[in-house]
């Protein structure tokens, strides 16, 4: 049983375009949502986070928005650049569990 | 600061054989995580240690296990490997101070089971 699913496995966005990655859960003892980046042969980075307390949370382009009805979160990128094309992974955490649970990623090519 | 440094950077092993993977955390970091990679299945959670002690445990066999030492330095160790191991084996640090903060990943560990 997936608690946290990214149900699209690609995305292909032109350059300087919005890219819009998203992100499902099931476990409402979810209470924090992070976003990671991964390049071939490399571990994830941490990208950004929001927690359950907030809608939404912006750091440069990146801007994560959280729907908590919904159990929905999404990451948008603008304007979207080439050097953003690597594997998206969406985790959540619920509370004092130091486990992260994550998606199984979506793989993102912004084409120049 | 250095980051998380995971050793060696890829292995190859025989079908029933044993492995021991490294990961030294960054410095202050008490929590080290791992996790198991695999095409198509994301990055599933194998187990946490906190001051040498294991605080959560994924859905893995017992093959797999864990330790820390007193300097937060974590290695895991697979048993009587199969195929199926073969794998990315990432590890991740936090500080721990408060459980919504984030986990940063070595480079991992690249496992072929043959």
């Amino acid at each position: 049983d997936q608690q946290v699913k990214q149900n699209s496995p690609s995305l292909s966005v032109q350059e300087g375009r919005i890219s819009i990655l998203n992100c499902d859960y099931t476990n409402s003892m979810f209470d924090y949502f992070l976003w990671y980046k991964k390049y071939p042969a490399e571990g994830p980075t941490f990208l950004i986070s929001i927690s359950s307390i907030k809608d939404k949370n912006e750091d440069g382009r990146f801007t994560v928005f959280l729907n908590k009805s919904a159990k929905h979160l999404s990451l948008h990128i603008v304007p979207s650049q080439p050097g953003d094309s690597a594997v998206y992974f969406c985790a959540a955490s619920d509370g004092s569990a130091r486990q992260l649970t994550f998606g199984s990623g979506t793989q993102l090519t912004v084409l120049p | 600061k250095a980051g998380v440094t995971q050793t060696p950077r890829y292995l190859i092993k025989t079908r029933g054989q044993q492995v021991t993977l490294s990961c030294s955390p960054i410095s202050g970091h008490r929590s080290v995580s791992w996790y198991q990679q695999t095409p198509g299945q994301g990055l599933q959670f194998l187990f946490e240690y906190f001051s040498e002690t294991q605080r959560n445990k994924g859905n893995f066999p017992g093959r797999f296990s864990g330790r820390q030492f007193s300097n937060s330095r974590s290695e895991m160790n697979v048993s009587t490997l199969e195929l199926g191991d073969s794998a990315l084996y990432l590890c991740a640090s936090s500080t721990r101070q408060g459980a919504n903060t984030e986990a940063f990943f070595g480079q991992g560990t690249r496992l072929t089971v043959v």
